[in-house]
């Protein structure tokens, strides 16, 4: 277990509908890092969030919004949804922003849109 | 921009042999480079990472990376591969002012017993 808590583990859903995944990152990180992992596309950057605020954004649909709550956990939530944005979806977190020492991921949420 | 480059998308090597995953990148200062290796239906796991001093950096389960400036490269090596080292492995950089990670397209790593 790496600290990182994602929610759900498996969701598919049909196209057009709107899914929030979760994340609660490790005790003590303030960073929290969105990716998805497809096969085509390996893992890309969507979003970071530090402390409840936006710090960087990736390669992030309009579709695709996060946030990050006073408790540090975060939701991406993904909307009128394609069969294009079935992949893996990652979190993230540091313990510091500049994350020297790299990221703990969680076990990450697949999605499947059917 | 920052990127990172593996040329290779699989590498397959007998139990037993050394190994060696291959990593360039290209950032504009001083790199922050990492890997990671992750197993089936499971997130990325830290091995190692080099942020500055020696060139040579020692990670998790026998692995070692070495970082070469000139070349620009930070290739994963092992001097003897396991069966359990099978998996897909990550090259990461990190620009001084960036604030994410970016990492490279993964390698996937195959030991034959």
């Amino acid at each position: 277990d790496s600290g990182v808590t994602q929610t759900p583990k498996h969701l598919i859903t049909a196209t057009g509908q709107r899914v929030t995944l979760r994340c609660s990152p490790r005790s003590g990180d303030l960073s929290v890092y969105w990716y998805q992992q497809s096969l085509d596309q390996g893992l890309q950057f969507l979003i970071q969030y530090y402390n409840g605020e936006e710090r960087a954004k990736g390669n992030i649909l309009e579709r695709f919004s996060a946030q990050q709550f006073p408790d540090l956990h975060s939701e991406l939530n993904l909307s009128s949804l394609e069969l294009g944005d079935s992949a893996l979806y990652f979190c993230a977190s540091s313990d510091r922003d500049k994350h020297f020492y790299g990221y703990t991921f969680g076990s990450g949420t697949r999605l499947t849109v059917v | 921009a920052q990127s990172v480059a593996q040329p290779e998308d699989q590498v397959n090597v007998a139990e037993g042999n050394p190994l060696t995953v291959k990593c360039t990148y290209s950032v504009s200062g001083n790199p922050y480079l990492f890997w990671y290796v992750q197993y089936p239906n499971r997130g990325l796991q830290f091995l190692l990472k080099y942020i500055t001093g020696d060139n040579l950096v020692k990670g998790s389960y026998g692995f070692e990376a070495e970082f070469n400036k000139s070349q620009t490269s930070f290739h994963l090596k092992k001097p003897s591969a396991l069966v359990s080292d099978s998996a897909l492995y990550f090259c990461a950089v990190r620009e001084n002012s960036a604030s994410k990670i970016i990492f490279g397209s993964g390698t996937r790593l195959s030991i034959r017993p």
